[in-house]
């Protein structure tokens, strides 16, 4: 399996302020993918990360709002922006075991601990 | 830690019984499909995958069983114990051969002594 660090593990941020939250992963993979967990909720796909090219975004979510970097092939940064209290939420990385972000025979989805943010 | 899913459907079983928790599924297309554990103030624990050419698989203690026609899914847990306490997702991927996981709404797990 996977190994997946996220930081911070924990933060509580001022309303307007915008906070990058990094994935570090201990093997290369293709892509990277963020989710967003609201509190007393399940999660939701927020955008696939790709190394070399722009990050795909899902609907009802914007870069301008969590623009996402993918410097290599085991490393990702989501940034929330301009925060209010409704982003507070657990943000959370994943990665696909096989390493290609192709859900071939034999591989799964992997996560990290996930960034608790608190936007007071 | 922080609690996930304050307000959950919850199942309340004692040490040493069987559990089983249920997902209905949206996507009749859907390929894959996981079940997560998710402890207080952790990320969500892979416990067992189906992919959609099966309708049952086993682990350690834990069993997945799918229906395709009603687009069901359950996770069954033998023995129970007060460490499987957790809210457990159900997953499927949306989107054959790449990632897009759409989970369930969760259900907690309550294991008393």
């Amino acid at each position: 399996s996977a190994v997946i660090s996220q930081k911070p593990s924990r933060d509580i941020c001022q309303r307007g302020t915008s906070l990058t939250i990094q994935c570090q992963v201990d093997s290369q993979v293709t892509m990277m993918f963020w989710y967003r967990q609201q509190p007393g909720q399940s999660l939701t796909l927020i955008a696939t990360a790709n190394q070399g090219s722009e990050a795909t975004y899902e609907s009802g979510f914007v870069i301008d709002k969590f623009p996402i970097s993918r410097p290599n092939l085991t490393f990702s940064t989501l940034t929330v922006s301009n925060m209010s209290p409704e982003d507070s939420s657990i943000y959370l990385c994943s990665v696909e075991s096989g390493g290609q972000g192709t859900l071939s025979s034999g591989n799964t989805i992997y996560f990290g601990e996930g960034s608790w943010l608190t936007v007071v | 830690g922080e609690s996930v899913g304050l307000h959950l459907p919850t199942l309340s079983v004692q040490e040493g019984d069987n559990s089983i928790i249920n997902c209905a599924y949206s996507n009749s297309a859907s390929d894959y499909f996981i079940w997560y554990k998710q402890e207080s103030g952790k990320g969500p624990q892979f416990i067992i995958d189906i992919r959609s050419n099966m309708d049952k698989r086993q682990g350690q203690r834990v069993t997945v069983l799918l229906n395709k026609t009603v687009k069901h899914l359950s996770l069954q847990i033998a023995a129970t114990q007060p460490g499987d306490s957790a809210v457990y997702f159900c997953a499927e991927n949306m989107r054959t051969g790449f990632q897009k996981l759409v989970f369930g709404t969760g259900t907690r797990l309550l294991v008393s002594p």
